[in-house]
């Protein structure tokens, strides 16, 4: 059964460094996002992206974080310089449609933790 | 701004018993109604998708119930196992700017022990 990627499991940096973290949607899926779940937090939506473009963004997701889909099968989330209170499990996901009746399928996690 | 809560946030339970996890939500105007499962350190497997128009759905041992009228959804998980313990969460999406994004709540951790 196809399955979200994320890469790499467990990201170390110091603070104030720049990290990019990776994901492979579904091959056929054309909605990709974002979700970050601080540990014993809730799981809280960064970010959407669709046609090369956020289509949507939380009020988390300010100018220290930017997305790209670089290829046709990569799509990265990259926070520009870290902050200690950016440590947190990040989830990519994808979709086949942004169709309200739509499920997001999630991978498996990076796990970022800033010293 | 849809909130979503789930009670109760922990249980333990012996192996065998019947489970039911409750989530409420505070604007009834969904489009439907997700329950996930994540282990610890992991990601979020879908369970079950209930959309608006449905009143349940059931896979397996596991059958989500919607009242959007009232706010809430069950999750009943029956003749539990230890295989069962992990965290249970629901979400309920919203659309904005194109897109639906859920809004998750706590989620509900749960304990099977032999």
């Amino acid at each position: 059964e196809p399955e979200v990627t994320q890469t790499p499991s467990h990201q170390v940096t110091q603070m104030g460094q720049e990290v990019i973290l990776r994901c492979v949607p579904i091959s056929n899926h054309l909605y990709f996002y974002w979700y970050r779940q601080i540990l014993g937090q809730k799981v809280e939506f960064l970010v959407s992206f669709y046609n090369n473009e956020i289509s949507e963004k939380s009020e988390i997701f300010d100018d220290q974080f930017s997305v790209e889909r670089p290829d046709g099968s990569n799509f990265t989330l990259k926070i520009r310089s870290t902050k200690l209170e950016d440590s947190a499990m990040y989830f990519c996901a994808s979709s086949e449609s942004g169709a309200g009746t739509d499920t997001q399928y999630f991978g498996p996690g990076t796990r970022l933790t800033v010293l | 701004k849809q909130e979503v809560t789930q009670i109760p946030a922990a249980l333990s339970v012996p192996e065998g018993e019947n489970l039911v996890l409750n989530c409420s939500f505070t604007d009834s105007a969904i489009y439907n109604l997700q329950w996930f499962r994540q282990d610890p350190g992991k990601g979020l497997t879908s369970l079950l998708l209930i959309q608006s128009s449905q009143r349940e759905q059931t896979s397996g041992r596991l059958n989500a119930s919607l009242d959007k009228s009232s706010g809430r959804s069950t999750l009943y998980i029956a003749a539990s196992q230890p295989g069962d313990s992990a965290t249970y969460l629901c979400a309920v999406p919203h659309a904005s700017g194109g897109s639906y994004i859920p809004t998750f709540g706590r989620g509900t951790s749960l304990i099977v022990h032999p």
